[in-house]
């Protein structure tokens, strides 16, 4: 079982507010990652971490930012969101350099009116 | 550019079926092929990971296979159950990059 967290689950907020999406994860890994995923669609890489203080955008053009401080935390920040911003975000880990299963998060279902 | 695709992309099968999803990729470069499945409204669950070197792996009644050459892997799911319903993505990452690219998933139901 994996302990990868993140919250809130669920989040209604208006247009122009800053939010933080939080994931944490207990198994030490180095790698991180941040998807977006839409109803019936594929995920999309926005951001990617191999370590602390190492992050890369990934694929999917976003207006969000991340951070890794420490090992176990890999925050996004979205500085004002928009109702395009609307989707299931989701945050997975994996361990490096043996394997690279990837564990997932119950993701963030984020909807901005 | 590699492209992910699975078929069908819904199958509604009644309990006790063997049953095969597809996914074939357009580039065979790759470094390892990950199935997982998804129940609505929640993350991923890794079932199988194969790596390049590999032609097939098993877990329970799960059966993945890959062939490279061909650009192509299976998931077979044997004597079928209601609670396998969800839906099952497979991803290929690709040699010398972090990034995986996914399908867009098989929504499996499983009649009672």
């Amino acid at each position: 079982e994996a302990d990868i967290y993140q919250t809130p689950r669920y989040l209604v907020i208006g247009t122009g507010k800053k939010i933080t999406l939080e994931c944490s994860q207990t198994m030490g890994h180095d790698k991180m990652y941040w998807y977006q995923q839409d109803p019936g669609m594929e995920l999309h890489l926005i951001h990617y971490s191999y370590g602390v203080n190492s992050t890369e955008k990934g694929d999917l053009s976003s207006e969000s930012t991340v951070s890794r401080i420490r090992t176990e935390h890999f925050p996004l920040t979205l500085e004002s969101a928009r109702p395009s911003h609307t989707s299931q975000y989701l945050c997975a880990s994996s361990e490096s350099p043996s394997t690279d299963t990837q564990y997932f998060g119950p993701g963030t279902r984020l909807t901005v009116l | 550019k590699q492209e992910v695709t699975q078929i069908p992309a819904a199958l509604s099968v009644p309990e006790g079926e063997n049953l095969v999803l597809n996914c074939s990729f357009t580039d065979s470069a790759i470094y390892n092929l990950q199935w997982f499945r998804q129940d609505p409204g929640k993350g991923l669950t890794s079932l199988l990971l194969i790596q390049s070197s590999q032609r097939e792996q098993t877990s329970g009644r799960l059966n993945a296979s890959l062939d490279k050459s061909s650009g192509r892997s299976t998931l077979y799911i044997a004597a079928s159950q209601p609670g396998d319903s969800a839906t099952y993505l497979c991803a290929v990452k690709a040699s010398g990059t972090y990034k995986y690219i996914f399908g867009t998933g098989t929504r499996l139901k499983v009649l009672a």
